[in-house]
């Protein structure tokens, strides 16, 4: 069974970068079938996609975020990563990666990991 | 962007009642959508895929509906466990939007 884990500083600067990585177990992260992404939740509020990692190697961001966040993938690890630059308040939030599939020009979110809490604050 | 609006934002009921939460988009996503449960202090679950499509292991009083501009959420027989807060989600295009929200909470 595919399972999920993020892993990274709680407690990022403000103006610093925030840094997770997402580890897949239970199957392999270079699989063409599946892409990868990330989504958040600030506090007490919904859901936004960050973005994307496909298994041709493209990445699809959210223009809200899109020229401060890379995502990037390390196929001898088994992981995937996070990187948002210059955060503020506004970027605290629980980050979740989870495993994308697509089917026939679908594409849904399945599983998620547990998530993991980020905090910006000096 | 696609906009994707639910309604209602909340809504209150008890055990066995059936239960019809709505998902709208702001232009047609044709069936690319998907539901997902999510309880406090938990990550989302994957119910429905592609509209209308249930997810293995979900249980089948949960079904989808729609197409185009207009989908639904129905809980037949509502059940204990079934209470917590509902996302739906486009992927017709980037970046995939979520609604809102419904929080389903017990009368």
């Amino acid at each position: 069974q595919l399972q999920l884990q993020e892993s990274g500083p709680g407690l990022v600067k403000p103006s610093e970068t925030l840094s997770l990585t997402c580890t897949v177990s239970g199957g392999s992260i270079s699989s063409s079938s599946y892409s990868w992404g990330w989504i958040r939740q600030p506090p007490g509020k919904g859901l936004e996609w960050i973005g994307s990692l496909y298994y041709s190697g493209n990445t699809y961001y959210n223009p809200s975020l899109k020229s401060r966040v890379i995502i990037s993938v390390d196929t001898s690890k088994n992981q995937f990563s996070l990187k948002v630059r210059s955060v503020t308040a506004a970027d605290t939030a629980v980050y979740y990666c989870a495993r994308q599939i697509a089917v026939a020009g679908a594409n849904w979110f399945d599983p998620w990991g547990q998530g993991t809490l980020v905090t910006v604050s000096s | 962007d696609i906009q994707m609006t639910q309604s209602p934002s909340s809504l209150s009921a008890s055990v066995g009642d059936r239960v019809t939460i709505t998902c709208r988009a702001s232009q047609s996503i044709r069936s690319y959508l998907n539901w997902y449960q999510q309880k406090p202090g938990k990550a989302p679950k994957l119910l429905i895929f592609a509209a209308s499509s249930l997810q293995s292991g979900v249980p089948s009083r949960f079904s989808g509906s729609g197409s185009g501009t207009d989908f639904t959420l129905t809980i037949s027989s509502l059940q204990p466990e079934d209470f917590a807060t509902y996302y739906c989600q486009q992927s017709y295009s980037t970046p995939y939007n979520f609604g809102q929200g419904t929080k389903l909470e017990i009368k």
